[in-house]
C-alpha cells in the first residue's frame, strides 16, 4: 500500500516552454501532497504543500507564478513549471500523506531544460 | 522549528559488516522521526518511522533505529550490510499533527565487496 506515482519520469524541453508533472496516490486518498526539488547530491528542498481543493502554500523563495500547483482531487496533484529555463533543470519529487503524518514519495521526475 | 543533522556525508563499509548511520534532531518535544532511502535517480522509500512507544523501531530490509531522547538521536543500524544497500539515506523529523517535515543532508553509503 501507499504507492505514489509520478509522470513523466523524465522530460526534456526547450527553454521558454511549460512542463506539467503529475503526482498520483494510487491506493489511498491524499489529503495533502508535497512538492520537493532536489539538486545533485543534495537533500530535498520543500517547494510547496497542497491540500485538495485549496491553494498551495509555497515555501519562502519559491515563485508561485513559476511553479503552478493544482490539487484537484484526493489522488492527483500537478506541478507546472512555466516558461522553463535551464536553471529549472532538476529532480522534482512529490509526496503524499493520508493524514497519518507519514509522507510517501513518488519516484521523481528528471527535468532537463535545454 | 525542528531541524535534523546527519553528521556523516559519506560512509563506506564492507559487505557483511555492521552499519550505523547517525541522525541528530532538534525539537522541543518528542518529534516524529523517519529514515528514508534513495537509490540513484529514484524517489524516497520509507525504511522506518518512530512516533511513540518502543524506542527501538524495526523497519524493512533488516534495518532498525533507536530513538534516544537524552541524546536527541535516531541512529539507523543494520547488523550485516548487503551490496544492494548502497544508496543515499535521509533522516527526517516531523512535528505531530503538522505537515512540516525537515530532511537531513543525507548520508551516502558505499558498500565494498
Amino acid at each position: 500500500g501507499a504507492v505514489v506515482s509520478q509522470h513523466p519520469s523524465r522530460v526534456i524541453c526547450k527553454s521558454g516552454t511549460s512542463v506539467k508533472i503529475e503526482c498520483r496516490s494510487l491506493d489511498f486518498q491524499a489529503t495533502t501532497m508535497f512538492w520537493y526539488r532536489q539538486f545533485p547530491k543534495q537533500s530535498l528542498m520543500l517547494m510547496a504543500t497542497s491540500n485538495e481543493g485549496s491553494k498551495a502554500t509555497y515555501e519562502q523563495g519559491v515563485e508561485k507564478d513559476k511553479f503552478l500547483i493544482n490539487h484537484a482531487s484526493l489522488t492527483l496533484s500537478t506541478l507546472t513549471v512555466t516558461s522553463a529555463h535551464p536553471e529549472d533543470s532538476s529532480f522534482y519529487i512529490c509526496s503524499a500523506n493520508s493524514g497519518t503524518d507519514t509522507q510517501y514519495f513518488g519516484p521523481g521526475t528528471r527535468l532537463t531544460v535545454l | 522549528a525542528q531541524s535534523v543533522t546527519q553528521p556523516d556525508i559519506h560512509i563506506t563499509v564492507s559487505e557483511g559488516a555492521s552499519l550505523e548511520l547517525r541522525c541528530n534532531y532538534s525539537y522541543g518535544a518528542t518529534p516524529y522521526l523517519f529514515w528514508y532511502v534513495q537509490s540513484p535517480g529514484q524517489g524516497l522509500q520509507l525504511l522506518l518511522k518512530y512516533f511513540s512507544g518502543d524506542t527501538l523501531v524495526q523497519g524493512i530490509k533488516g534495518f532498525e533505529a533507536e530513538f534516544k531522547r537524552s541524546q536527541s538521536s535516531f541512529n539507523l543500524r543494520k547488523p550485516s550490510v548487503h551490496w544492494s544497500d548502497a544508496a543515499e539515506y535521509f533522516c527526517a523529523v516531523g512535528v505531530p499533527n503538522n505537515n512540516d517535515m525537515r530532511f537531513g543532508a543525507g548520508t551516502r553509503l558505499t558498500v565494498k565487496p
